[in-house]
């Protein structure tokens, strides 16, 4: 059973470009995460999914921060015009429920913004 | 806010138990004490999660005080692999599906 599947690894934008990172969850899983985790600092709730809804997004930037988790396919985190600050290494994980269950979590996209 | 405090940093020798203790004095009746841990900059890794009883796995036991306001996760065999940041998060009651990490506990096994 492939884990949490991210991709990809690295990325590197340049300020004002847009980025895409895509997350595939453990088969059977339909609950999505994404984790931030800025540069010597701990790990920071973005948003929750289930599929085709938002569930939670208390930790989303208000702008130009996105997050979907289709039907069919990968979540998608999507940054647009992205700046210095946005470099950060961004996690996903998946749990089949919520409840008294572990999430597993992917090896994250580490995002450069030049 | 994270609801749990931890040691900043623990030591172990190679081969010892590595006692990580966690305190989360203000746990409700349906909170479950989860450890997760990051080796390097990977992604968090899931070690262990109770309610009120002791458990055990592969990886760790996980020790909670009767009052459940304080647990301890127990590597009975420490190895150098071992070296990582360990989080305790207290999750559930309204809090699903939202993990707060804290600092956590840097765990350093030495030779």
């Amino acid at each position: 059973n492939a884990g949490v599947m991210q991709n990809p690894r690295h990325l590197v934008r340049r300020r004002g470009q847009e980025a895409r990172l895509r997350c595939s969850p453990m088969k059977g899983h339909s609950h999505v995460y994404w984790y931030r985790q800025l540069p010597e600092e701990g790990l920071k709730f973005m948003v929750y999914l289930q599929k085709e809804n938002i569930i939670d997004e208390s930790g989303m930037p208000k702008e130009r921060f996105s997050a979907e988790f289709p039907k069919e396919g990968p979540s998608i985190l999507r940054i647009q015009q992205v700046v210095r600050g946005d470099s950060a290494a961004y996690f996903c994980a998946s749990s089949p429920e919520t409840a008294n269950t572990e999430a597993f979590f992917g090896q994250g996209t580490r995002l450069t913004v030049v | 806010d994270a609801k749990t405090t931890q040691p900043t940093s623990m030591d172990c020798a190679e081969g010892r138990a590595a006692n990580l203790p966690c305190n989360h004095s203000t746990i409700s009746g349906n909170e479950y004490v989860y450890w997760y841990r990051q080796i390097h900059s990977q992604g968090p890794q899931y070690i262990i999660h109770g309610l009120k009883n002791n458990e055990t796995n592969e990886m760790a036991s996980l020790i909670i005080t009767e009052d459940r306001k304080s647990s301890t996760l127990i590597l009975p065999h420490a190895t150098l692999r071992d070296t990582a940041v360990y989080y305790c998060i207290v999750y559930g009651g309204t809090s699903y599906g939202k993990l707060t990490f804290g600092q956590g506990t840097i765990l350093t096994v030495h030779p």
